[in-house]
């Protein structure tokens, strides 16, 4: 199974819904990264968690939380999301943190209203 | 902060012509990854490049690394519409990691 799955595949909300985007790898990886990306833009890392630990937090803000219930679940939960946050949110793993490809799932589109 | 851009950002080609696509990253790195992603989809590795002189190949595209030059290529030969996408670059240190800034390209029949 070389699969990440995510759910939902879309998503709207409104800035005070309390919402959460699920994403799921049965590949034996260890590291596992939340992306975001803007229209026509590329990805930018968001979280990065290694052996269910976070390792990188690159300074988003804390309307988004990150969780990882084990080695092959990662939550991100939403909260008073503001509509510039609307943007395809991407979850990929990897065999290990950072320094081996990187296999992606095909994302949450989220619109904040 | 690591950059890591890319040229040309759109391209448009027509179908048998061959081109490449430059990725310059502006700190030291032995490890690059190539991606195409089709609007609205996912992204899909296409290559990983580990080393210093790093060549691949797969079909119609194949990819290289000069880590001392801190550029890799990507080089399309007798392109086809199939292969009409964006195409990112990715690098990482070990603790950054960073897309570039994508190539949009059209192939034209």
């Amino acid at each position: 199974d070389t699969e990440v799955t995510q759910t939902p595949k879309h998503l709207v909300m409104g800035m005070t819904n309390k919402k959460s985007l699920k994403c799921e790898q049965h590949m034996g990886h260890r590291a596992m990264y939340w992306y975001k990306q803007k229209a026509k833009k590329p990805p930018e890392l968001m979280f990065v968690y290694s052996y269910e630990k976070l390792s990188i937090n690159e300074s988003v803000p804390s309307r988004f939380s990150p969780e990882c219930p084990n080695s092959s679940l990662l939550n991100l939960h939403l909260h008073a999301l503001q509509p510039e946050d609307s943007a395809l949110y991407l979850c990929a793993s990897s065999q290990h943190s950072l320094v081996y490809e990187q296999y992606f799932g095909p994302g949450t589109r989220l619109t904040v209203t | 902060e690591l950059k890591v851009e890319q040229n040309p950002l759109f391209l448009s080609m027509q179908e048998g012509k061959n081109y490449t696509i430059y990725c310059n990253y502006s700190t030291t790195s032995d490890r690059l990854y190539w991606y195409r992603q089709d609007p609205g989809k996912s992204l899909e590795s296409l290559f990983v490049l580990l080393s210093n002189g790093a060549v691949k190949q797969e079909g119609r595209l194949m990819a290289s690394l000069d880590t001392k030059a801190r550029l890799s290529t990507l080089h399309i030969t007798a392109a086809v519409h199939d292969l009409s996408a964006t195409y990112f670059c990715a690098v990482d240190t070990g603790n950054q990691f960073y897309f570039g800034t994508g190539t949009s390209l059209t192939v034209i029949p």
